[in-house]
């Protein structure tokens, strides 16, 4: 089945304690993205990645890392989270034609931040 | 700088009843334009595009969306409503460099 996985689903962490939450897709996808949900403000995006060791800034990138070593894995390191990174992070595949594809979306990843 | 504006942040209709969700967006160039839907505890999933061409495009689930590009809008609509489309609407631009801005959603209820 064609799917973007995230793990994992729900995190509570502390203040400055370094995480991963990682992201695959089985689609062989060029493009992969990053984004957050908070109420009012809609999905903003993180990071994305249009291929293997490239990456580039969204619209709130702060606070927030990526890497791409692997075209099926994108996974988003926080190294020092904050309270304001309590959100809801989704990450998102697709083949790449400049902005024209269909994403698709990872269940969702619920991260609590003390 | 581009961005989407939902006016709606809640919609309230009756099963069977009709619906529009509005959508507005900001970008110089012709844009990539997408229509989600994100029922509870979900990820989202993709109701319909528009790319060129027909200014009228159809979607999954009985819905169809219309592009115009004077107004810089594309409204969403269904010509009657299920209980099972209560849901979270997005709708988004997707610009050059595969960069794409969310609308803020509109939140649909349906009443039986």
């Amino acid at each position: 089945e064609a799917q973007v996985t995230q793990n994992p689903r729900y995190l509570i962490t502390v203040t400055g304690k370094k995480l991963t939450v990682t992201c695959s897709q089985n689609m062989n996808h060029e493009y992969m993205s990053w984004y957050r949900q908070d109420p009012g403000l809609g999905l903003r995006q993180i990071y994305y990645s249009m291929n293997v060791e490239v990456t580039d800034k969204g619209d709130v990138p702060e606070g927030y890392k990526v890497s791409r070593k692997e075209k099926r894995n994108f996974p988003l390191i926080l190294e020092s989270p904050s309270p304001n990174q309590t959100s809801l992070y989704f990450c998102a595949s697709s083949t790449y034609s400049g902005g024209a594809d269909t994403q698709y979306f990872g269940p969702g990843t619920r991260l609590t931040v003390l | 700088a581009q961005s989407v504006t939902q006016p709606d942040i809640h919609i309230t209709v009756s099963e069977g009843a009709s619906l529009e969700l509005r959508c507005n967006y900001s970008y110089g160039a012709t844009p990539y334009l997408f229509w989600y839907v994100q029922s509870p505890g979900q990820g989202l999933q993709l109701l319909l595009k528009y790319f060129s061409g027909d200014t009228l495009v159809q979607g999954i689930k009985g819905f169809e969306a219309e592009f115009k590009r004077s107004q810089s809008s594309f409204n969403l609509r269904k010509p009657s409503v299920h209980w099972s489309d209560a849901a979270e609407y997005f709708c988004a631009v997707g610009v050059r460099g595969n960069q794409f801005y969310f609308g803020t959603g509109t939140s649909l209820t349906v009443i039986p």
